[in-house]
């Protein structure tokens, strides 16, 4: 079965500094693979997606992800946080074979805190 | 592009009660799903539709939760006798077609006393 590891519950970065989130993911083949971020009673907002092609992928607000095989990998990145990027950001892994890869696996989040 | 649309945005119910909530997709979209969010956790898939069609569910729905969508548009999810373990936020979520994004609405969040 598919499955979605973000090891880091919490991380505090200061307004402008630079960002990464963690995201590694258990899949039987080449995954789809999504961030979303999610803030306070909200739904949740896609940043970027991985279907196939450049690993380097380029999202929203800025952020972007590298798709890295050998290591099953994902991670989030921002060379530089705002204060408004204080939220909770999710890595998700979806499923080829049923669902048309939006039956989605979510890692369990991590909360970003930006201190200003 | 109004948005995924989701009534109510809270409910509080007692034990045993039944409760039905409900998602407007964005217009034209043909995929609904149902996704269930408890505290401090990602959301986790339980159902979706194809148009009219209800092409698959999660184990995680057992036979108190039935979810609907009768012509292909608006969709119902409710959950008979509830229990405090059904407590959480109810996510409905609309795409056009493959390989589009996944549209989120606000939720539904679910208090069970």
């Amino acid at each position: 079965a598919q499955s979605v590891t973000q090891p880091d519950i919490h991380i505090t970065v200061s307004e402008g500094a630079s960002l990464e989130l963690r995201c590694n993911y258990s899949y039987g083949a080449t995954p789809y693979l999504f961030w979303y971020v999610q803030s306070p009673g909200q739904g949740l907002q896609l940043l970027l997606k991985y279907f196939s092609g450049d690993t380097l992928v380029q999202g929203i607000k800025g952020f972007e992800a590298e798709f890295k095989r050998s290591q099953s990998s994902f991670n989030l990145r921002k060379p530089s946080v705002h204060w408004s990027d204080a939220a909770e950001y999710f890595c998700a892994v979806g499923d080829i074979l049923t669902g048309g890869g939006n039956k989605l696996t979510f890692g369990t989040g991590t909360q970003l805190k930006v201190e200003l | 592009d109004t948005g995924v649309s989701q009534n109510p945005r809270h409910k509080i119910t007692k034990r045993g009660q039944n409760v039905t909530f409900r998602c407007d997709p964005i217009s034209e979209h043909n995929r609904l799903y149902w996704y269930r969010q408890t505290l401090g956790q990602g959301p986790e898939f339980l159902t979706y539709f194809q148009n009219e069609a209800q092409l698959e569910k999660s184990r995680l729905l057992s036979d108190r939760f039935s979810a609907e969508r009768p012509k292909g548009s608006f969709s119902t999810l409710e959950i008979q006798r509830t229990e405090q373990g059904d407590s959480a936020m109810y996510l409905c979520a609309t795409l056009k077609e493959d390989n589009s994004p996944l549209h989120f609405g606000n939720g539904t969040r679910l208090t069970v006393t």
